[in-house]
C-alpha cells in the first residue's frame, strides 16, 4: 500500500523564481491538503483539493496556488518566491468522503524549500 | 483567532518514566484532536487521535480529552530513548471540511 509520495525532496531558489511542488495521495484518498512548516514551528494550512477544486484557504497570499488532477494528484505552486517562502512543504492525504470525526490527515515526507 | 498552545519544551525524561504531553485549544467547537510526532528533518507521523471525553489507550499511549476545559494531553508510558522527538498536537475544527490547526509543538527527551 503506497503511502503519501512527494517530489522533489529538495529544492534552491533564488528570490522572485516559481517553484511547482507535487504529491501524491496514499491509495484510497481523495482529498489532498498542503502545509508549510517553517523551522521551529507547527504546520501551517495552505489550502485543500477535493474534487479537483480548492475547497478551503488558510492565510496565505495569492501567490500560493494549487491543482489537483483527476487521479487525485496535487500540485503546489509559488510565485514570485520571498526569503520567508523558505520551509518545508508537507501535503497531507485524506478521505473527505469518509466523514467520520476520526478520520485522519497521513503526510508524505515533505519537500524542503530554500529560496536565497 | 483559532489557537492550539503547547509548551515548547524541552521536557525531559529518564528512559522508561511517564512522559506527560499537553496541549490547549481556544475553539470550543473544535470535533477531534490529534497527536503527531516529529523527528529532526522528517515530516508529522499520525500517533493517534481522540473525539470523546476521557481516555484512549493504545499500547505505551494514551491520549486524554477534557473538552470542558478544552485541554488534550498525551501520556507516553515506558518513555525510550527513540520516543525523543517533537511531539505535535493538531486541532480540526468544527466544519464540514478537515483543516488542522496545529501547535508548535512540544520537544521531548528521553535520556537512556
Amino acid at each position: 500500500d503506497a503511502g503519501v509520495t512527494q517530489s522533489p525532496t529538495h529544492l534552491i531558489k533564488t528570490r522572485g523564481q516559481q517553484v511547482t511542488l507535487r504529491c501524491s495521495p496514499k491509495s484510497g484518498h481523495d482529498t489532498v491538503s498542503w502545509y508549510q512548516q517553517a523551522l521551529g514551528q507547527g504546520p501551517q494550512f495552505i489550502f485543500q483539493y477535493y474534487e479537483e477544486e480548492e475547497r478551503q484557504r488558510g492565510n496565505f497570499p495569492d501567490r500560493f496556488s494549487g491543482h489537483q488532477f483527476p487521479n487525485y494528484s496535487s500540485e503546489l505552486n509559488v510565485n514570485a518566491l520571498l526569503l520567508g517562502d523558505s520551509a518545508l512543504y508537507l501535503c497531507a492525504s485524506s478521505s473527505l468522503g469518509g466523514g467520520g470525526v476520526g478520520d485522519t490527515q497521513y503526510f508524505g515526507p515533505g519537500t524542503r524549500l530554500t529560496v536565497l | 483567532q483559532k489557537e492550539v498552545e503547547q509548551n515548547s519544551g524541552p521536557l525531559s525524561v529518564p528512559e522508561g518514566a511517564i512522559a506527560s504531553l499537553n496541549c490547549t485549544y481556544s475553539d470550543r467547537g473544535s470535533q477531534s484532536f490529534f497527536w503527531y510526532r516529529q523527528y529532526s528533518g522528517k515530516s508529522p507521523e499520525l500517533i493517534m487521535f481522540i473525539y470523546s471525553n476521557g481516555d484512549k489507550e493504545d499500547g505505551r499511549f494514551t491520549a486524554q480529552l477534557n473538552k470542558a476545559s478544552q485541554y488534550v494531553s498525551l501520556l507516553i508510558r515506558d518513555s525510550q530513548p527513540s520516543d525523543s522527538a517533537t511531539y505535535l498536537c493538531a486541532v480540526r475544527e468544527n466544519t464540514g471540511f478537515q483543516k488542522l490547526v496545529f501547535g508548535t509543538g512540544t520537544r521531548l527527551l528521553v535520556s537512556p
